[in-house]
């Protein structure tokens, strides 16, 4: 069964501290790797990494993918405290039906303090 | 619309009522995905449609779950004979593609609590 699992699930820093954020997966036919901000409800899109794009960047934020270990790493550095928030994982996972569902992880709860 | 658009917000459902979840999706977007997100938990599939056709529909926990998307736009999530297990988020999320969740967008969610 696919499967993802995050790490920490819990995670208290100081505004400026740099945050890794862990993610591993099981999955068959792996084809890519999602990260998603969750402020309240709506999870929002980060990142997308796949085999052809193992590493991405977007100010603060970097992610990469290491297909080797099965895992993921979503970097936030100089952390504010607008960067609380749930950090969720997720890969498309693909029944017999043929849909692509995400398969989520629990999540990473981060909260940054001033 | 501009995005996913769910309603209610919040619903408070004593415990045996039916209730009904709508998600609006944006405007031409062929997929659209049902997740429920307990307390602490991530998002978990439901289930999914494409168009007005209901492809997948095996994370549905009981049969007391229905849902459809009668004209292959606004769906309905309906929860029969709700329990206090049922209490969680629903999230809705559509997409253009075909077959494809990457980059879908979500809505806000509907907070349903069971007492």
């Amino acid at each position: 069964e696919d499967k993802v699992v995050q790490s920490p699930l819990s995670l208290v820093v100081h505004e400026g501290d740099t945050v890794t954020l862990n993610c591993s997966y099981e999955v068959t036919n792996f084809r890519s790797l999602l990260w998603y901000k969750q402020e309240k409800k709506a999870p929002t899109f980060l990142f997308m990494l796949t085999s052809s794009g193992i590493e991405k960047k977007s100010g603060r934020l970097s992610s990469i993918l290491d297909k080797k270990e099965l895992s993921s790493i979503l970097n936030i550095t100089a952390t504010q405290t607008g960067d609380s928030a749930i950090y969720l994982c997720a890969t498309p996972g693909r029944d017999q039906g043929g849909s692509e569902k995400l398969v989520f992880g629990k999540g990473t709860k981060l909260t940054v303090n001033p | 619309g501009a995005g996913v658009s769910q309603s209610p917000r919040y619903k408070v459902a004593k415990r045996g009522q039916d209730v009904a979840l709508r998600c609006d999706p944006i405007s031409g977007h062929v997929s659209l995905f049902w997740y429920q997100q307990a307390l602490g938990q991530g998002p978990e599939f439901l289930t999914y449609f494409q168009n007005e056709a209901q492809l997948d529909k095996s994370g549905l926990p009981s049969d007391r779950f229905f849902a459809e998307r009668p004209e292959g736009s606004v769906s309905t999530l309906k929860i029969q004979r709700t329990q206090q297990e049922d209490s969680a988020v629903y999230l809705c999320a559509s997409s253009l593609k075909r077959y494809m969740n990457t980059e879908a967008f979500f809505g806000q969610g509907t907070r349903l609590t069971v007492v």
